[in-house]
């Protein structure tokens, strides 16, 4: 299995809702990640977990909140969003975190397309 | 700090066209070199890649070489489809101590009929 699988696959929601989005992968990776991605940009890191610590956080609002329940999952758990934060919102995950650096491949999961109202 | 560059889009060409899409970098030493394909809404997918000078990546008839005099690794392929319309990536993975996965602007590509 070399997928990671993403729900929902889209996710329309008002600024005073909770929701979440969720990524899974049974490859063995332990590092994974999320990214944003808005219209015509490359994507933009917000988190990285590595052996399912927090090891990155690229300043993103509190409004994003991260978690990972093992090490095949993890979560997005989002709470009074903006407009603003309408976008692609893809996970990846690698065998290594990041700092292992050299040939460390980051596969990428289908994405939520997120809309806030 | 690392970066990549990438040559401008959009690029439309007619099927069976030859492609370039050129992509240049700046890293302190040999770093490996990606190319990642994004199709129409969908996530992304590594295309090819190349782990050390004069390496040649190659996949679904796309090639790229990696030139450490040129510090480039341009994208080619000698006869284009439609399927092939998508954006294309140039990335750099983390490298000497960097903590991400460097992107280029994305070059998006449609191919008429």
């Amino acid at each position: 299995d070399t997928e990671v699988t993403q729900t929902p696959k889209h996710l329309v929601m008002g600024m005073t809702n909770k929701k979440s989005l969720k990524c899974e992968q049974h490859m063995g990776h332990r590092a994974m990640y999320w990214y944003k991605q808005k219209a015509k940009k490359p994507p933009e890191l917000m988190f990285v977990y590595s052996y399912e610590k927090l090891s990155i956080n690229e300043s993103v609002p509190s409004r994003f909140s991260p978690e990972c329940p093992n090490s095949s999952l993890l979560n997005l758990h989002l709470h009074a969003l903006q407009p603003e934060d309408s976008a692609l919102y893809l996970c990846a995950s690698s065998q290594a975190d990041l700092l292992a650096g050299g040939n460390n491949e980051q596969f990428f999961g289908p994405g939520t397309r997120l809309t806030v109202l | 700090g690392n970066s990549v560059t990438q040559m401008e889009g959009p690029v439309t060409l007619s099927e069976e066209a030859f492609l370039t899409i050129n992509c240049t970098y700046t890293a302190t030493g040999y770093p490996s070199l990606f190319w990642y394909v994004q199709y129409p809404g969908e996530g992304l997918q590594l295309l090819l890649k190349a782990t050390k000078a004069d390496d040649k990546g190659s996949n679904k008839g796309f090639e790229a070489t990696y030139r450490k005099e040129t510090t480039s690794f341009h994208l080619e392929k000698g006869s284009v489809q439609v399927s092939d319309s998508a954006v294309y990536f140039c990335a750099l993975p983390p490298f000497q101590g960097a903590q991400k996965l460097v992107f280029g602007q994305g070059t998006r590509l449609t191919i008429n009929p």
